[in-house]
C-alpha cells in the first residue's frame, strides 16, 4: 500500500534534548513538507521540499532542521532552540495534477511531549 | 498571510446543512479544503481553481469566487461522519521554490443526531 508514514506516533523527550521525526513515502511524490499543529488551531509550515537536496524555510522555521537526501524520506530535528516544542507534527506530501496544481496528503502526525 | 475561516463552530442535527466560508486577503490560485478528525491527520477533501469552479464529493460541495477571494464548501443532509475540524488551505507559489499552502484556523463542525 502507498502512503506517507510517521514514526512514533507518541514520543516523549526532556527538554534541552534534539529529537528526530522521521517521514516515509512510498507515493514517489517529489514534494515533502512538515507542518505544526497546536491544540485547537491551524497547521503552520515549517519546512518544505520541492527535491532531493533542496528545502526551504516555511513560517515557523527556527528552531527546526531538515534534510531531504532521498526523495523518500523528509526528516525533521526539533533542537533545543525550539522554545515550545511540544506540538503534534504533520508530514505531508504532494504530487503535480493534470490541473497543474498539487495535492497534498498527510502522514498520520507524531504527537511531541516535552517536558 | 493566514486565511479567515467562519464560522469557528458550528452544530447540526443529523440531516442538516452548513455552509463554511474561507476567505482570504490575497488573490488566490487555488483553494484546498480538508477535514480532520481528532488526533487523526487532515484528510483531502477537495481542491478549487481559480476560474468560479464548483466540485462535489457526495454531499459535499465547494464554491471558488475568484473575484471576491473567498471559497466555501457546502456539507448538504450532514451525516454523522460529517463531524470533525474542516480547514481551508490556499496555495501560493514562490519562484524557483515551489508551492505551499497556508491553512485557515478551522472550523469545528459537529453532528448530532
Amino acid at each position: 500500500d502507498g502512503g506517507i508514514t510517521q514514526s512514533p506516533k507518541y514520543l516523549f523527550r526532556k527538554e534541552g534534548q534534539n529529537v528526530t521525526l522521521s517521514c516515509e513515502q512510498n507515493l514517489n511524490h517529489d514534494a515533502m513538507y512538515w507542518y505544526r499543529q497546536d491544540p485547537g488551531q491551524g497547521l503552520r509550515l515549517i519546512y518544505y521540499s520541492q527535491i532531493v537536496n533542496d528545502f526551504q524555510k516555511g513560517d515557523i522555521a527556527e528552531g527546526y532542521s531538515v534534510s531531504r537526501e532521498k526523495k523518500e524520506s523528509f526528516p525533521l530535528t526539533v533542537t533545543s532552540a525550539q522554545k515550545n516544542p511540544t506540538a503534534f507534527y504533520l508530514c505531508a506530501s504532494s504530487i503535480l495534477t493534470g490541473t497543474g496544481t498539487y495535492e497534498q496528503y498527510f502522514g498520520p502526525g507524531t504527537r511531541l511531549t516535552v517536558t | 498571510q493566514q486565511p479567515v475561516q467562519s464560522p469557528q463552530a458550528v452544530i447540526l442535527r443529523e440531516g442538516e446543512d452548513a455552509v463554511i466560508n474561507c476567505s482570504s486577503s490575497k488573490a488566490l490560485y487555488s483553494v484546498h479544503w480538508y477535514r480532520q478528525k481528532h488526533g487523526e491527520a487532515p484528510v483531502f477533501l477537495m481542491i478549487l481553481l481559480k476560474g468560479g469552479e464548483q466540485k462535489g464529493h457526495d454531499k459535499i460541495s465547494a464554491s471558488f469566487n475568484e473575484k471576491k477571494q473567498q471559497s466555501s464548501l457546502y456539507l448538504t443532509a450532514s451525516q454523522l461522519s460529517y463531524s470533525g475540524t474542516y480547514f481551508c488551505g490556499t496555495e501560493r507559489r514562490v519562484h524557483n521554490a515551489g508551492n505551499m499552502l497556508t491553512f485557515g484556523g478551522g472550523t469545528r463542525l459537529m453532528v448530532k443526531p
